[in-house]
């Protein structure tokens, strides 16, 4: 398995800020993902993250708007720029090391006034 | 687009109740993928079921992917399953596509 170890687990930021969000996993992975969830809901697939390259945005979500390094193999890290309330979410990473399971940071819970 | 639909949204078991979540989706998958979250906690894999009936502990997976459906059977049913089953479903052979439902929240009570 692989244990991935998000930062903060909560924040709270005021309209207009960037925050930035780490994760850190205890042993090399390819693939870093980062998933969005809003209350009680589903959760988004925001962007894959390999290392050196650019990540790759799925649909509604731009590198502007939430910029991701990967600059190693265990350490990626998302910002989230002009924070909206509408960006008001809990964050997670995940990754798999390959086989059949993923597995998930414990998430960061952002509030924005 | 693709999407997920779970039925039923929530339910509610006396302990020791079996239960029956079903995951329905709209395109060819090559995965469904079961995970467990508690309540502002995260994920937690549970099964991961390409085709056919997977069993772990008291879990049991059912996938139909002709039939675009799958289930999550829970047997047994205790207080420490309360929380939401997420199914998700794989559109390539990676996790880079994967799309969630948006859940059901079980509640076990004695």
């Amino acid at each position: 398995s692989v244990l991935l170890y998000q930062k903060p687990n909560r924040d709270i930021c005021q309209s207009g800020t960037s925050l930035k969000i780490q994760c850190v996993a205890d042993s090399q992975v390819v693939s870093m993902f980062w998933y969005q969830q809003f209350q009680e809901q589903s959760l988004m697939l925001m962007a894959t993250a390999n290392e050196g390259s650019e990540a790759t945005y799925e649909s509604g979500f731009t590198k502007d708007k939430f910029p991701i390094s990967r600059p190693n193999l265990t350490f990626s890290t998302l910002t989230v720029n002009n924070a909206r309330p509408g960006d008001s979410s809990i964050y997670f990473c995940s990754s798999s090391l390959g086989g059949e399971t993923l597995y998930f940071g414990s998430g960061t819970r952002l509030t924005v006034l | 687009g693709q999407q997920v639909q779970q039925s039923p949204a929530s339910l509610v078991l006396q302990e020791g109740e079996n239960a029956e979540l079903q995951c329905n989706f709209s395109s060819t998958a090559t995965r469904l993928q079961w995970f467990y979250q508690r309540p502002g906690g995260s994920l937690v894999s549970l099964l991961s079921n390409p085709s056919g009936t997977k069993h772990t502990g008291r879990l049991t997976s059912t996938t139909v992917t002709k039939e675009r459906r799958g289930s999550l059977h829970i047997s047994s049913s205790q207080i420490t399953d309360s929380g939401t089953y997420l199914c998700a479903m794989e559109r390539s052979s990676s996790f880079s596509k994967l799309v969630f439902g948006q859940g059901t929240s079980l509640s076990v009570v004695p």
